[in-house]
């Protein structure tokens, strides 16, 4: 059951903001939207979560849609160690998370 | 803290043989989650507990997995046949909630199996 959808890969410069999408288009109302990364050769670490409005924290910012259909990642700068997989998860209920493909983020110096 | 603790990281064994994987949680988190992550099936959940109990296990791929958590600081997983398909990283993870109630998993360095 893939209740997200990402693009499989994206490309950023050096020290551009990045955008990562993510589509949850049957989002319920009391479903969270994480976002972890995993870097090459390391566990998947915490980026950022939300539920209804836009979050930051040092990392990046979550932005929601006001329909909660979908959100974007940002990354106000990305450098060559944000290179990562990115997941975008939604969690329903009392739930663990359950990873999907995620997106492949490859910054370019 | 140390964060979550993982051993051994790396194991090789043959065919057939028990293999055992451990996995120490941050202090204080009561959920504690195993996945199993291959480049054909991506990252799985296999089984979470919490308060030491065994909440779901519907991802536990067959019987040759099995899972304990005998108190609130250690946990293991144990594949016994070994099989090559069992060839694989491994990740431990443990939280104060589960994420579908907002709480963050914290996950370990992941014990990389090969079984020969």
């Amino acid at each position: 059951d893939a209740k997200t959808t990402q693009p499989n890969s994206m490309e950023s410069n050096e020290e551009e903001p990045v955008h990562l999408p993510c589509n949850h288009s049957t989002i319920s109302g009391t479903d969270y939207i994480h976002w972890y990364r995993q870097l090459p050769s390391q566990g998947p670490e915490y980026v950022i979560h939300g539920l209804t409005s836009n979050v930051n924290n040092r990392m990046a910012s979550l932005a929601i849609a006001e329909d909660r259909k979908s959100s974007t990642l940002i990354l106000h700068r990305a450098t060559l160690r944000d290179a990562a997989v990115y997941y975008c998860i939604r969690t329903s209920g009392n739930t663990p998370l359950v990873f999907g493909k995620g997106t492949r983020l490859s910054v370019i110096a | 803290d140390a964060g979550v603790i993982q051993s051994p990281r790396h194991e090789v064994t043959e065919m057939g043989q028990e293999v055992t994987l451990r996995c120490k949680p941050i202090s204080g988190h009561n959920s504690l989650f195993w996945y199993r992550q291959t480049m054909m099936r991506g990252l799985e959940l296999l089984i979470y507990f919490n308060n030491n109990v065994p909440i779901d296990d519907s991802g536990m791929p067959e019987d040759r997995f099995s899972a304990k958590m005998p108190n609130a600081s250690f946990s293991t997983l144990k594949i016994q046949p070994s099989e090559p398909r069992d060839s694989a990283v491994y990740f431990c993870a443990s939280s104060t909630g589960l994420a579908g109630a907002g709480n963050t998993q914290y996950f370990g360095p992941g014990t990389r199996l090969t079984v020969l």
